[in-house]
């Protein structure tokens, strides 16, 4: 089945430095993927969807100056934490969509293990 | 924007028994979607659904998706050990390109030995 690697799974760094996350889709190519952040005992949150080929759609609240999003190729997008704080500590998770089974259009979607980072 | 409610937050389950939880939707979906996700780890998906009304099973798990696709649906039968997690419904609506997932806040499931 669809897989999708998530790397690093885990990053400690010092506030005030940058962090590069990758998401690849190792066996299906995907023009969009899904960057979500989860903070501890609480659901998913969406912050952008990464385009191959044009600009990352950011939700509303999202600083696209501090996340900013790549999507590098058809099977990599890369989420960038710029100028890291601690505040922004938390567990990130890229997703891509995989053809539904029973119904063209209805994608599901497919998630990395995410990312924890922690910003000291 | 669209919401869900899911419940019950959590659940404290003695091994063996049946377990349900389930979501609900201020508007309508057309894809009814449940994850698993363990520990430090990404979301994995149990059941899809796509159909109002639909019910489909996976192994010890069945889902269900609302009639008025508002709400659906999850019960594990037989619990065992490895079925503690943090389950997540989850909503898809059809708005233009931007296949979107709403999510539910989860469900918590232990399961005691």
């Amino acid at each position: 089945g669809a897989v999708v690697s998530q790397h690093p799974s885990w990053v400690i760094c010092k506030s005030g430095t940058s962090v590069k996350i990758e998401c690849r889709s190792l066996d299906f190519q995907a023009t969009t993927m899904f960057w979500y952040r989860q903070f501890p005992k609480q659901s998913l949150m969406l912050m952008a969807t990464s385009n191959e080929g044009s600009k990352a759609t950011y939700e509303q609240g999202v600083e696209k100056d501090k996340f900013l999003i790549n999507h590098a190729s058809l099977t990599l997008s890369t989420l960038t934490v710029t100028s890291a704080h601690p505040e922004d500590s938390s567990f990130y998770i890229c997703s891509a969509p995989t053809a539904g089974v029973s119904r063209v259009g209805a994608n599901v979607l497919t998630f990395g293990a995410g990312s924890r980072l922690t910003v000291l | 924007g669209q919401q869900l409610n899911q419940s019950p937050q959590s659940m404290f389950i003695q091994e063996g028994e049946d377990v349900s939880m389930n979501c609900t939707s201020s508007s309508i979906f057309n894809t009814w979607l449940w994850y698993k996700q363990d520990p430090g780890e990404g979301p994995v998906l149990l059941i899809a659904l796509y159909k109002a009304g639909e019910l489909t099973s996976n192994g010890r798990l069945t889902a269900q998706f609302g009639i008025t696709r508002k709400d659906s649906f999850l019960n594990i039968s037989a619990s065992i050990p490895s079925d503690v997690g943090i389950y997540f419904c989850a909503g898809q609506s059809y708005s233009g390109s931007a296949r979107q997932l709403t999510f539910g806040s989860g469900t918590q499931l232990t399961v005691l030995p």
